[in-house]
């Protein structure tokens, strides 16, 4: 069973130019987040979604930041208009449908790394 | 709002015992997590507490109080490998994470 999927693992885009990051969930999965990390920093929450359906997106800028999660197909995190702040490590987990009352593990892939030069 | 604090860092030396604490104060809990992440690298799964008490598993332990909002990770036998920051994490409505501490281990 292959774990959560991220591409591209690095990014490099100059100012101004659109960021887009994919994330497959592990098989069996429906529940997606999207965290953001500066190094040496904890995860700072900014997504949840379920299929075709944003749960919470509360820890998203409002403006040129947008997610979804496609009934077929990867999440994307997209970012347009790119600024050097936005530079870091981009994480995605996701969790199994049942987990409302159980564990609800969250399963990370290896992060996508954006620099912004 | 939502807080979760966490030492910055801490030093303990290999072979000894570090307790790692998190305080929270959420609008409501549906379970804590650890997590542990090696510099550059994913976090990964390391404990679950949802009910009152310690939960162990292996060198790793984890306590929670939610009368007190607290919980702490207890390191047993510390391996140099055990280097990492380690993530308290809590679920409400979504998962929200501490700053994580980072743990230098001393040979």
């Amino acid at each position: 069973n292959a774990g959560v999927m991220q591409n591209p693992r690095h990014l490099v885009r100059r100012r101004g130019q659109e960021a887009r990051l994919r994330c497959s969930p592990m098989k069996g999965h429906s529940h997606v987040y999207w965290y953001r990390q500066l190094p040496e920093e904890g995860l700072k929450f900014m997504v949840y979604l379920q299929k075709e359906n944003i749960i919470d997106e509360s820890g998203m800028p409002k403006e040129r930041f947008s997610a979804e999660f496609p009934k077929e197909g990867p999440s994307i995190l997209r970012i347009q208009q790119v600024v050097r702040g936005d530079s870091a490590a981009y994480f995605c987990a996701s969790s199994p449908p049942e987990a409302g009352m159980n564990t609800g593990e969250l399963f990370f892939g290896e992060g996508s790394r954006l620099t912004v030069l | 709002g939502q807080n979760i604090d966490q030492p910055t860092e801490m030093t303990a030396t290999e072979g000894a015992i570090v307790q790692i604490n998190c305080t929270y104060q959420t609008s409501g809990f549906n379970g804590l997590f650890w997590y542990q992440q090696h510099a550059g690298e994913a976090p990964t799964f390391l404990s679950y507490n949802v009910l009152d008490g310690l939960e162990e598993k292996g060198r790793f332990s984890s306590f929670l109080s939610r009368s007190k909002g607290y919980s702490y990770l207890l390191l047993k036998e510390l391996q140099m490998k055990d280097s990492a920051s380690y993530l308290c994490a809590v679920r409400d409505d979504k998962i929200i994470f501490g700053k994580g501490t980072r743990l230098h281990i001393l040979p």
